[in-house]
């Protein structure tokens, strides 16, 4: 099991507002990044550092951390954000990188 | 343009070797650690190591020490995950990734997706 817990699946309609969390001691100390992976596509990072989005990705995509959880939002969601989401960030040794274990995502 | 192209789709028996590559370009390959990543089929995403390939200093996630070796060659911008002996539990599809100093993956290889079968 992963030292980051997302929970697997989440859904929700079109155009509203879903949060997609990742909890773990080590995050406490250390910044998620979330990423977004389509079926048979490599991940594309989506946030980074907390609340930093990669030229390209809608504004729609925000990131926020409260203790030991990491939060990706999305503001609006619209079909195209269908799609696995992963975060990431150091495991509770801080030695190395690990994984959540992503959360299937499904627009209504 | 920056950008990280894999080798393409192996098939293999149980029990032979096999080293795929990620060619880096657009950016220096010596600036950035390499992270290999794992994604077996139907599950999510495994964090296997890292590279620096300018002096090709090493750290392997525990459940894959042992297991793979991870190697650069820094003068061609390309970076090596290798098996010595196979297993059918190998299939899977594998990722190399830019790391960032603050553990951004953020830029990814198209995957290779190797397949372990007698």
């Amino acid at each position: 099991s992963s030292e980051l817990t997302q929970d697997p699946a989440v859904s929700v309609a079109l155009g509203q507002t879903v949060r997609i969390t990742c909890q773990g001691d080590s995050l406490r100390s250390y910044y998620a990044s979330w990423y977004q992976q389509k079926p048979g596509q490599a991940p594309v990072v989506v946030i980074y550092d907390k609340d930093n989005r990669p030229s390209g990705i809608p504004d729609r995509f925000s990131g926020s951390r409260s203790g030991n959880t990491a939060s990706l939002t999305i503001t609006g969601a619209q079909a195209e954000d269908e799609a696995d989401y992963y975060c990431n960030s150091r495991d509770s040794s801080g030695n190395h990188v690990v994984f959540g274990g992503g959360t299937k995502l499904s627009v209504l | 343009e920056v950008q990280l192209v894999q080798s393409g789709t192996e098939v293999k028996k149980p029990g032979e070797s096999l080293k795929i590559s990620c060619k880096g370009s657009g950016y220096s390959l010596t600036t950035y650690w390499i992270a290999w990543v794992r994604q077996m089929p139907g599950k999510g995403l495994e964090s296997m190591g890292i590279i620096y390939p300018s002096d090709s200093d090493t750290t392997y996630s525990p459940s894959f020490q042992g297991q793979v070796t991870i190697s650069a060659d820094k003068s061609i911008s390309t970076a090596y995950l290798q098996w010595s002996s196979l297993k059918a539990s190998d299939t899977a599809i594998y990722y190399c990734a830019r790391k960032t100093p603050s553990d951004v993956f953020d830029i990814w290889g198209q995957g290779t997706m190797v397949t372990v079968s007698s």
